[in-house]
C-alpha cells in the first residue's frame, strides 16, 4: 500500500510569495500524483493531474513537478484567494492514497 | 453538466445504522466507478472504497473493509454508503466521487456530515 507524506504540515505566507509543498511516496508510482485544493466547508477541487497537467480554469500560478517519489506543488504568486488545504493523491485501480494536508494560509 | 447530489446530515447513535447516498444529477455512472471519502473533523482525506456499476465489483480500503458497505442502484443512479453498526469514530463528513480505471476524481459530491453520539 502506498503512503504520501506532505510536508510541511502548515505554511503561513505573505501574498505574492512563492510557496512549495512537498509530497513524498513510499515508493515509486510513476507519474499517478494528483494536487486537489479544499477551502473550508467546500468538497476538494482537482487542480493538477498527473504531475503537472493542469485543470480547466486553474490560475497558471498553481503549477506541479516531480516524479518517481517526489513531488511538488508550487505556488508563484501567493493571492488571498489561495488560503486552503492542499492534498497529494495516488490514484489507481487497486486502492488510492492522500496525503495528509498543507494548510497554506496568508498573513 | 452531471453533478453528484448526496443526501443530508445524519445524528445517530453508537450501534445504530444508517445508509448516505449520492445521486448522479443530469447525467449517469456509466463508464465511471463511484467511490467514496472520509473526512474526520480537522483532518485529512481517507479514500474509503468504491463500486463500478458495470458488475456491482466493490474494492474496500483495509482500514473499512467488513465495517460499511458500498452498493449501487444503476436504475435511479444512485450510489450508497452503509453501516449496520456505528461507532463514535465514524463521525465525519463522507463525500462520493466518480473515478475510473486510475484518473483521478474531478468530480465530488457536496459531502454528507454523519455525527455519532450517545
Amino acid at each position: 500500500e502506498i503512503v504520501l507524506t506532505q510536508s510541511p504540515d502548515f505554511q503561513s505566507s505573505t501574498p505574492k510569495e512563492t510557496v512549495t509543498i512537498s509530497c513524498r511516496a513510499s515508493q515509486s508510482i510513476g507519474s499517478s500524483l494528483h494536487w486537489f485544493q479544499q477551502k473550508p466547508g467546500q468538497s476538494p477541487k482537482l487542480l493538477i493531474k498527473y504531475v503537472s497537467q493542469s485543470m480547466s480554469g486553474v490560475p497558471s500560478r498553481f503549477s506541479g513537478g516531480g516524479s518517481g517519489t517526489d513531488f511538488t506543488l508550487t505556488i508563484n504568486g501567493l493571492e488571498e484567494d489561495d488560503a486552503a488545504t492542499y492534498y497529494c493523491q495516488y490514484s489507481t485501480a487497486d486502492t488510492p492514497a492522500f496525503g495528509g494536508g498543507t494548510k497554506v494560509e496568508i498573513k | 453538466e452531471v453533478r453528484l447530489v448526496q443526501s443530508g446530515a445524519e445524528v445517530k447513535k453508537p450501534g445504530e445504522s444508517v445508509r448516505i447516498s449520492c445521486q448522479a444529477s443530469g447525467g449517469t455512472f456509466t463508464n465511471y466507478w463511484v467511490a467514496w471519502v472520509r473526512q474526520v473533523p480537522g483532518r485529512g482525506l481517507e479514500w474509503m472504497g468504491r463500486i463500478d456499476p458495470t458488475d456491482f465489483y466493490t474494492r474496500y480500503s483495509p482500514a473499512f473493509r467488513g465495517h460499511v458497505s458500498i452498493s449501487i442502484d444503476n436504475t435511479n443512479n444512485i450510489a450508497y454508503l452503509q453501516w449496520s453498526s456505528l461507532r463514535a469514530s465514524d463521525t465525519a463528513t463522507y463525500f462520493c466521487t466518480r473515478e475510473y480505471g486510475g484518473n483521478p476524481p474531478a468530480l465530488w459530491g457536496q459531502g454528507t456530515q454523519v455525527t455519532v453520539a450517545s
